[in-house]
């Protein structure tokens, strides 16, 4: 199985500064065929169900705000958003679709400063 | 817009089968491959496998069976020989272009295992 290693295990940042995630995997999760990175990014915010963000590393779902951005290849990927706004309090994700079984990070909590 | 929404009991006895059903409105279930997935605090996000090509985490694969039901635009869930472990919220969700990501998911229904 693909381990995903998320980084912090929480992180507090000022409304209007960036916050930056970190994921690593435990083998490249890059498609060479394709050059495709097979990771995606998830927010769940309390009592709700994990929202995507972002799939193919780098691509937003519709209607993902802009300040959200993934980046990265490989085995390590970074989920950055530009400014922090009150309502991006949550837990976020990495999930790898390489190969099976599909996997997750353990988390990364992201409070306000 | 696709909606999805579990349903099943909320408590099942230990050794007996898990049954769970998400019905889907808002999208034809014969366009996309469908999955299922729980939650534990112990065991974090956890994959359980797809519809439409009997593709299941292999930790599981041995008790779970994913089927679908056209006419009625559902999915159902059914793993045997439960446990504690499997202590849980369910989530289904859409797992667009053949498998990979996953969204958008249903709001999760927690299963009790206990006697």
């Amino acid at each position: 199985d693909i381990v995903m290693t998320q980084s912090p295990d929480s992180l507090a940042v000022s409304l209007g500064e960036r916050a930056t995630i970190n994921c690593k995997s435990s083998q490249s999760v890059l498609y060479s065929s394709n050059n495709k990175n097979y990771l995606a990014w998830y927010q769940q915010k309390s009592g709700q169900p994990p929202k995507l963000l972002i799939y193919w590393a780098s691509t937003r779902e519709s209607g993902v705000p802009d300040r959200f951005s993934g980046s990265g290849s490989g085995t390590d990927f970074t989920l950055t958003i530009s400014s922090l706004q009150a309502e991006d309090v949550a837990l976020y994700y990495c999930q790898q679709y390489y190969s099976s079984p599909i996997t997750f990070g353990q988390g990364t909590r992201l409070e306000i400063k | 817009q696709v909606q999805l929404q579990e349903s099943g009991p909320g408590l099942v006895k230990p050794s007996e089968t898990l049954s769970l059903t998400c019905t889907v409105s808002g999208d034809s279930i014969g366009s996309y491959y469908w999955t299922w997935l729980r939650q534990s605090p112990g065991k974090g996000l956890e994959w359980i496998g797809y519809s439409g090509n009997a593709n299941y985490n292999p930790s599981l694969k041995s008790r779970v069976t994913i089927s679908v039901d056209k006419s009625k635009n559902q999915f159902s869930l059914k793993m045997t020989s439960v446990t504690s472990a499997d202590t849980a919220v369910y989530y289904c969700a859409r797992a667009p272009g053949g498998g990979g990501w996953f969204g958008p998911w249903g709001q999760g229904t927690l299963v009790t295992v206990s006697s």
